[in-house]
């Protein structure tokens, strides 16, 4: 089994819907990452958390909500979404302890599509 | 501040010729430099990474990459390309201090072709 995992791994919704992307890791970590990949952009942070009472906002969280409900867990919302907000979005961890410099682990993605 | 820019956004090869995947940082302290590749429909997966040691890295699958503070640079490196290293490829940097600790920055990416 990974050790990041993301749920779905591809959806399609219409302009307006809410949609909620999860994120789940085994690997024990205290960091959890959103991040939101466009063709030529590489990948741009949406939020960050480095607890579970520790929740920040990256270079691109207008438009995004996320919950940290465990150490394990990390969703991520799109309250209504629309067509920009098509792209293909990861979940990533780090250990705080183990990897101070940033070293990341990644889920395999959730490709969303919005109508 | 930190930022990357990768210079090729397109870079092709053909299969056991060297690879160069050329990348310049900035950033306001002494960075972690690191390469991730990402194969299609799959997650990123590191490559190699500088963390102040030795200014000669090597990571998996035959890469490596140099630290040249001088220049500013971490480019990416192998002596003969493989038909299972097209992939896209990401240099990131990550600030040890100030408001950017423990961010990464991503570069734009750089999609390696390989040819028969």
């Amino acid at each position: 089994d990974a050790d990041v995992t993301q749920t779905p791994r591809n959806r399609i919704t219409k302009t307006g819907k809410r949609i909620m992307l999860e994120c789940s890791q085994t690997k024990g970590h205290d960091r959890m990452y959103w991040y939101r990949q466009d063709p030529g952009l590489g990948l741009r942070l949406i939020y960050y958390s480095f607890d579970v009472k520790d929740i920040n906002k990256g270079e691109i969280s207008d438009g995004y909500s996320v919950s940290r409900q465990a150490q394990a867990k990390f969703s991520l919302s799109l309250e209504s979404a629309i067509p920009n907000q098509t792209a293909l979005y990861f979940c990533a961890t780090s250990d705080l302890q183990g990897s101070p410099t940033g070293e990341l682990f990644f889920g395999e993605g959730s490709r969303l599509t919005v109508l | 501040a930190q930022s990357v820019t990768q210079l090729d956004s397109h870079v092709s090869v053909s299969e056991g010729t060297p690879v160069l995947l050329r990348c310049n940082y900035s950033s306001s302290y002494s960075p972690s430099l690191f390469w991730y590749v990402q194969h299609p429909n799959k997650g990123l997966q590191l490559l190699l990474k500088y963390t102040s040691a030795a200014t000669l890295v090597k990571g998996i699958n035959g890469f490596e990459a140099e630290f040249k503070k001088s220049e500013t640079s971490f480019h990416l490196t192998k002596p003969s390309a493989h038909m299972s290293d097209a992939a896209e490829y990401f240099c990131v940097v990550s600030a040890p201090g100030g408001t950017s600790y423990g961010k990464l920055t991503f570069g734009q990416g750089t999609i390696l072709t390989v040819h028969p």
